[in-house]
């Protein structure tokens, strides 16, 4: 089967640092997604990782380990606006970036 | 340049009727993707479907659901004789099939059973 694994909720101060950690083991793998979601919203797309390493863009930053199945998602300089769920996916094929397998989200909440 | 436009946003039917859920994607996407969300639950795909043919739907229903992209108009996701257990957000995205990674997602319509 397929598996993805986020922690349920997490909580931060504003202006400080998150790290929303997410595991997977699936049958295939061909990148992994984090997006945020507000409630009542729709997803919006954070984050694209398909080799190790770091991506950086602005306050976000996502890592990706292939060989532990490991990805990280970090914000910095959190504010109040970044409260919202924040969901890892894994695609397992290529040219089918829509065709995803979610975790259940992380649900951040930002305090004063 | 509009984003995917789903519609209704809020639907009530009542055990036994027909839902239809419409899904317009973004200006030159020719990729769908239909998802559903249950409360405290993630996104589960259901169907992948390009202009006119679908291409992955092991994630629908066997039974009462279908989907369609026809060549002209909106993707369709239709639910025959609705239950309550059918009761949940359903999310439409949309993607070009080629150079980026990500995919669109719309603000989603909330299916509620009565």
């Amino acid at each position: 089967g397929q598996n993805i694994d986020q922690p349920t909720e997490m909580t931060a101060t504003e202006g400080a640092i998150v790290q929303i950690n997410c595991t997977y083991q699936t049958s295939g793998f061909n990148g992994l997604f984090w997006y945020q979601q507000h409630a009542g919203e729709a997803p919006t797309f954070l984050s694209y990782n398909v080799l190790d390493g770091l991506e950086e863009k602005g306050r976000f930053s996502s890592f990706l380990s292939r060989s532990k199945g490991y990805s990280y998602l970090l914000l910095k300089e959190l504010q109040m606006k970044d409260s919202a769920s924040y969901l890892c996916a894994v695609t397992l094929r290529r040219g089918s970036q829509g065709n995803l397998i979610f975790g259940k989200g992380t649900k951040l909440s930002v305090k004063p | 340049n509009a984003g995917v436009m789903q519609n209704p946003r809020h639907l009530v039917r009542r055990r036994g009727q027909e839902a239809r859920l419409r899904c317009s994607p973004m200006k030159g996407h020719s990729h769908v993707y239909w998802y559903r969300q249950l409360p405290e639950e993630g996104l589960k795909f259901m169907v992948y479907l390009q202009k006119e043919n679908i291409i992955d739907e092991s994630g629908m229903p066997k039974e009462r659901f279908s989907a369609e992209f026809p060549k002209e108009g909106p993707s369709i996701l239709r639910i025959q004789q609705v239950v309550r257990g059918d009761s949940a957000a359903y999310f439409c995205a949309s993607s070009d099939g080629r150079g980026a990674p990500e995919a669109f997602f719309g603000q989603g319509t909330r299916l509620t059973v009565v």
